[in-house]
């Protein structure tokens, strides 16, 4: 089974540093770019970065360019979102999601999605 | 940056076909996709590519595009499809950038 999966929830206070994870399995890890998005509580959806998990080229949104750090580990089959320094409004359910390959053609949209970690940040 | 702008809202009585737009100036250049969110689950993918249906996915669900407009259209709504829904593109002939849509939620009365 094609799946991503995330690790769980984080309660954290304001100035901590948070590394969350996204694990891949039953596909070729390295052969498709994994995108992080947010979802504030009661809110839409907002694409924060993409990597390749193959030569780690990634690229972020303006919007949170500098504020979080995306990577992979390919070895294990990982993805990474990390924060230096957390603020309350950093308080989100975030997500990983596949780059969808339909046939021989790679597309925009995010065709595998992780379950979600909800990150908690208040003192 | 460019933006995706849906409704906030659309109501349908089951059985009804429910019509939900998403407006961009880059729409008529990319392609569009539509995501489906039920409460506390993550999204999933109905539409790609404007008008193509992932496996899996109902026939009822389908989208069309025009000019700088697409349409998320589900016919014969059953109440199972109530949710949110998200439109969203891309731009990756330059630097890549993606962009979702505020969302519409849908409400099978």
């Amino acid at each position: 089974e094609v799946q991503l999966v995330q690790s769980g929830a984080e309660v954290k206070k304001p100035g901590e540093s948070l590394k969350i994870s996204c694990k891949g399995s039953g596909y070729s890890f390295t052969n498709y770019w994994i995108g992080w998005v947010r979802q504030m509580p009661g809110k839409g959806l907002e694409w924060m970065g993409i990597i390749h998990p193959g030569d780690s080229d990634t690229t972020y949104s303006p919007s949170f360019q500098g504020q979080v750090t995306i990577s992979a580990d390919k070895s294990i089959s990982t993805a990474y979102l990390q924060w230096r320094s957390l603020k309350a409004s950093d308080t989100a359910m975030y997500y990983c999601a596949r780059r969808a390959i339909f046939g021989v053609f790679i597309t925009d949209a995010f065709d595998i999605w992780g379950q979600g970690t909800m990150v908690t940040v208040s003192s | 940056s460019y933006e995706l702008t849906q409704p906030p809202s659309v109501s349908v009585s089951p059985g009804q076909t429910a019509r939900i737009t998403c407006s961009g100036d880059a729409l008529p250049k990319q392609y569009a996709y539509w995501y489906q969110q039920k409460p506390g689950q993550a999204p999933v993918l109905v539409i790609y590519k404007d008008s193509e249906r992932p496996s899996g996915i109902p026939e009822r669900f389908s989208g069309s595009s025009s000019g700088t407009t697409v349409t998320l259209t589900i016919s014969g709504v059953q109440a199972e499809d109530e949710a949110d829904y998200y439109c969203q593109s891309a731009d990756s002939s330059g630097t890549p950038y993606w962009v979702f849509g505020g969302g519409t939620k849908l409400t099978v009365l």
